[in-house]
């Protein structure tokens, strides 16, 4: 069975500075996808960042990056130059298809506090 | 583009009853799945449907079922309610139902039995 654990119940940093988000998972398949999802305060999930298993370059979108170590199963969000608006909760997911089962799978997320 | 409709956004309802929640995905999206987020558990997953047919089902008692119609709203159901079925109930949408398609929620339903 496949499990995505975020270590990290809770973070805070101050504004402007860089945080990175663990996040580690476990899983036999070799064809996968993983994501990193924002909840802010009204509720939205908001897809942040995406990597396919089977690309070797980190995913990159404007301040967010990752550190995907596939042997490892390590998929760890990198957040520079952090902004207020980043204040929300962060979840680390996973999406195989296993026996045409392809259900994303969420850790119990980080909630990250940007203070001024 | 209009994003993924939930309604209604608070509900409360008393134990032993039934309640549903209702989901219309981005237009043109056909699948559709359901979760259940609570602070102790996280975000489960209950079910997706993709052309009217339930595709994957989560770890849930038969007292929570779902349904999705031609035009790809889907409703979920919850019957004879328990204190433990209070949480945020996120529906999500995609294009078609494939690994890489990205998933875009909703705001959620949030649950309140007493």
């Amino acid at each position: 069975a496949q499990t995505v654990t975020q270590s990290q119940p809770e973070m805070s940093v101050q504004e402007a500075e860089t945080v990175t988000l663990s996040c580690t998972y476990d899983t036999s398949e070799s064809n996968y996808y993983l994501f990193w999802y924002k909840q802010p305060p009204s509720r939205q999930m908001i897809l942040v960042i995406r990597q396919e298993a089977y690309k070797q370059q980190n995913a990159t979108e404007n301040r967010f990056s990752v550190n995907f170590q596939k042997a490892a199963k390590s998929f760890s969000l990198k957040i520079s130059d952090s902004q207020l608006g980043d204040t929300a909760m962060y979840f680390c997911a996973f999406r195989a298809r296993v026996n045409r089962d392809d259900k994303i799978i969420f850790g119990k997320g980080t909630r990250l506090h940007i203070l001024p | 583009k209009a994003g993924v409709t939930q309604t209604p956004r608070y509900l409360i309802k008393t134990r032993g009853q039934q309640v549903t929640l209702s989901c219309s995905p981005i237009s043109g999206h056909r699948s559709v799945s359901w979760y259940q987020q609570t602070p102790g558990q996280g975000l489960q997953f209950l079910f997706e449907y993709f052309s009217e047919t339930q595709r994957n089902k989560g770890n849930f008692p038969g007292r929570f079922s779902g349904r999705q119609f031609s035009n790809s709203r889907s409703e979920m159901n919850v019957s004879t309610l328990e204190l433990g079925d209070s949480a945020l109930y996120l529906c999500a949408s995609s294009f078609r139902q494939d690994v890489n398609t990205e998933a875009f929620f909703g705001q959620g339903t949030r649950l309140t039995v007493v």
